[in-house]
């Protein structure tokens, strides 16, 4: 069964510091991942994907995830946090067998000013 | 506001009874699904239309829930039998195109609250 895993519950980094929210995946066959946000009181937004082609993935807001095929990463990054970029972040990949996406548990990101 | 629509917002609900909740998609997009959250947890897959076509259900979803998309527009989604458990929030997405690589555009959700 297709699946993502985010590792950590929480992170905080200080405002103007690089960021990192990890996700790793399980699935059989070529992944198709992606990556939402989700503010308070808001619906979920996409924030990127990775279908094919490059490893290092460009999105709104500034973000960006790198592909890593062996360690079976697909980290979101970006290189200077904003206290805006306060959020719940999930890590979504389709599962090959149907066309359902498949979410994360989610990470909730702090940034302190 | 052109977005994906939910209705209603909230829903306060007594056990044993019967509820309906309505999504309107933004309007060329083919593809709806419906999602479930609780706290803490991601989005929970339960079902999804491709036009009027429901194409996929959860394993996990109960013979109390019952998800269509008439004329291939709106979606509504009915639970009977109302459990403690099924509170949580209802989230509806719809996308666009023939792959299902394309973004889930997301609603802001139906919060239910069976007492």
């Amino acid at each position: 069964a297709q699946s993502v895993a985010q590792p950590e519950d929480q992170v905080n980094v200080a405002e103007g510091n690089p960021l990192t929210v990890k996700c790793t995946y399980s699935v059989s066959g070529n992944p198709y991942l992606f990556w939402y946000v989700q503010y308070p009181n808001r619906g979920l937004q996409f924030l990127l994907k990775y279908i094919t082609g490059d490893n290092l993935v460009k999105g709104s807001y500034g973000f960006e995830a790198e592909f890593n095929k062996s360690q079976t990463s697909f980290h979101l990054k970006k290189p200077s946090a904003l206290v805006s970029d306060s959020a719940l972040y999930f890590c979504a990949v389709r599962d090959m067998m149907n066309d359902k996406i498949i979410f994360g548990k989610g990470t909730r990101l702090h940034i302190l000013p | 506001d052109t977005g994906v629509s939910q209705d209603p917002r909230h829903k306060i609900t007594k056990r044993g009874q019967n509820v309906t909740f309505r999504c309107d998609p933004i309007s060329e997009h083919n593809r709806l699904y419906w999602y479930r959250q609780t706290l803490g947890q991601g989005p929970e897959f339960l079902t999804y239309f491709q036009n009027e076509a429901q194409l996929e259900k959860s394993r996990l979803l109960s013979d109390r829930f019952s998800a269509e998309r008439p004329k291939g527009s709106f979606s509504t989604l009915e639970i009977q039998r109302t459990e403690q458990g099924d509170s949580a929030m209802y989230l509806c997405a719809s996308s666009f195109g023939a792959w299902v690589e394309e973004k889930l555009f997301f609603g802001s959700g139906t919060q239910l609250s069976v007492l």
